[in-house]
């Protein structure tokens, strides 16, 4: 069964305006955490976010914040005053403290078009 | 620090042919992981490593064995290169010292299998 699941394989936003990008997760663990990823047309992975399970604020970096809503089990990601650098894939990710090694289950991307 | 480091960036096998991927890392983490990213599929987990002389399978290990003889390096070795085996690899690390610890990535090996 999917862990990560992300509906959305392709978004456009006009830049400066702010857009949210959808995941959900499934796990049963009590302990977990979850991950942005951002990937350019360059191919490196680049972190953005981290939220844990037990975190009762929504994390924020600079433009990006999470919108943690645990009982729904979504992870959404706000970016908010788009750049044209925001173009991207963005991947969303879940470690569980069951899960040994502390590997990541990824989402599918979300492919982001920031346009002028 | 040079954070993760992946040789070569690109390679082209032959059906048949057998190859190692490496992998480095100078953080002194104790975790490390081999995932294959394909087209729509995102990335998805090889083999893992939570220290040295100690390995486990991902959700794809077939056709891949691994290795961790040191806590810097973990290659990836294709024993038999098939075309499905086409992607594009990465090598990542994390530290057991905090969960929330982002996973470090390696900038990718790019196969292609003919």
């Amino acid at each position: 069964a999917q862990k990560i699941t992300q509906t959305q394989p392709g978004m456009f936003v006009q830049e400066k305006e702010a857009v949210t990008l959808d995941c959900t997760y499934d796990t049963s663990d009590q302990s977990y955490g979850l991950f942005w990823y951002k990937q350019p047309s360059s191919g490196e992975m680049i972190f953005l976010i981290y939220q844990g399970s037990y975190d009762e604020q929504n994390a924020t970096e600079g433009r990006y914040s999470l919108n943690f809503q645990k009982a729904r089990k979504s992870a959404n990601l706000v970016i908010s005053a788009s750049q044209l650098g925001d173009s991207a894939m963005y991947f969303c990710a879940m470690r569980e403290l069951s899960n040994s090694g502390y590997a990541l289950n990824f989402g599918k991307g979300t492919s982001l078009l920031v346009t002028p | 620090n040079a954070g993760v480091t992946q040789t070569p960036k690109f390679q082209v096998l032959k059906t048949g042919q057998s190859m190692t991927l490496q992998c480095a890392q100078d953080m002194n983490h104790e975790y490390m992981s081999w995932y294959r990213q394909d087209p729509g599929m995102g990335l998805r987990l090889i083999h893992y490593s939570v220290g040295a002389g100690i390995t486990d399978q991902g959700e794809v290990p077939n056709g891949y064995n691994v290795s961790r003889s040191t806590t810097e390096d973990f290659p990836l070795r294709l024993l038999s290169a098939a075309p499905s085996q086409t992607s594009v690899y990465f090598c990542a690390s994390s530290s057991r010292r905090r969960f929330g610890y982002e996973q470090y990535f390696g900038p990718g090996t790019r196969l292609t299998v003919t």
